[in-house]
């Protein structure tokens, strides 16, 4: 059965320290994985897309990379306006049906 | 940018009433989907349609069925709604343009069921 695993569920992290998030994924015949962020009360923002293993796309201060079992979304220097819910989705057929992890919520304090 | 649109925010309903969740998108997708979101399960996906009166069951669909008579809208129906359908409920469209394959979220409608 597909999986896709998050961790950790919650982050707390100083304005300026940098961090990492974890999307461990098993899934036969990966096409893409998705990172989305999420406000409160809102719907999902689009981030990032990956293909394949050893990609890596950068926004601002977010970061993410994909190897053949798990994807990162590097946060570096945060400040409070990237607190939000992470999230990490993969995609195995051709419909654009996406599997999501549970999502990890990042607090940045001043 | 890609609009979807839901047309409700918060939705309050009695149980076993016929619930309807309209969403629109103004990008001419052919791909759109049905989420639940509940604390701690994440994201599961209801429907999910890839033209129009064209629709396929995704993981959860016990309970709900879907509408997709014009290509921008895409309508979720909780026949007789029941408390375990209290969720925030998420549409999307698919885009496959620009820099590669993304869905884009509406603001989500949080629907109570009493």
């Amino acid at each position: 059965e597909d999986q896709v695993t998050q961790s950790p569920e919650a982050l707390r992290l100083q304005e300026g320290e940098s961090s990492s998030l974890n999307c461990s994924y098993t899934v036969s015949g990966l096409r893409g994985l998705f990172w989305y962020r999420q406000d409160p009360g809102k719907g999902p923002e689009f981030l990032f897309t990956l293909y394949s293993a050893g990609e890596e796309k950068e926004k601002e201060r977010l970061k993410a990379t994909l190897t053949k079992k798990e994807s990162f979304l590097h946060i570096t220097a945060p400040k409070p306006e990237d607190s939000a819910t992470y999230l990490c989705a993969a995609s195995t057929d051709s419909w654009g049906k996406l599997q999501f992890g549970a999502g990890t919520q990042v607090v940045v304090t001043p | 940018d890609v609009k979807v649109t839901q047309s409700s925010r918060y939705l309050v309903k009695r149980t076993g009433e016929k619930v309807f969740l309209e969403c629109v998108q103004d990008m001419d997708h052919e791909n759109m989907f049905w989420y639940r979101q509940d604390p701690g399960l994440g994201l599961r996906l209801i429907y999910f349609s890839y033209d129009v009166k064209m629709k396929e069951k995704g993981d959860i669909p016990e309970g709900y069925s879907v509408s997709r008579e014009k290509k921008e809208r895409f309508s979720l129906i909780l026949e007789s709604a029941s408390t375990n359908q209290t969720s925030m409920y998420l549409c999307a469209s698919r885009s496959l343009q620009g820099t590669g394959e993304k869905l884009f979220f509406g603001s989500g409608t949080q629907l109570s069921v009493l």
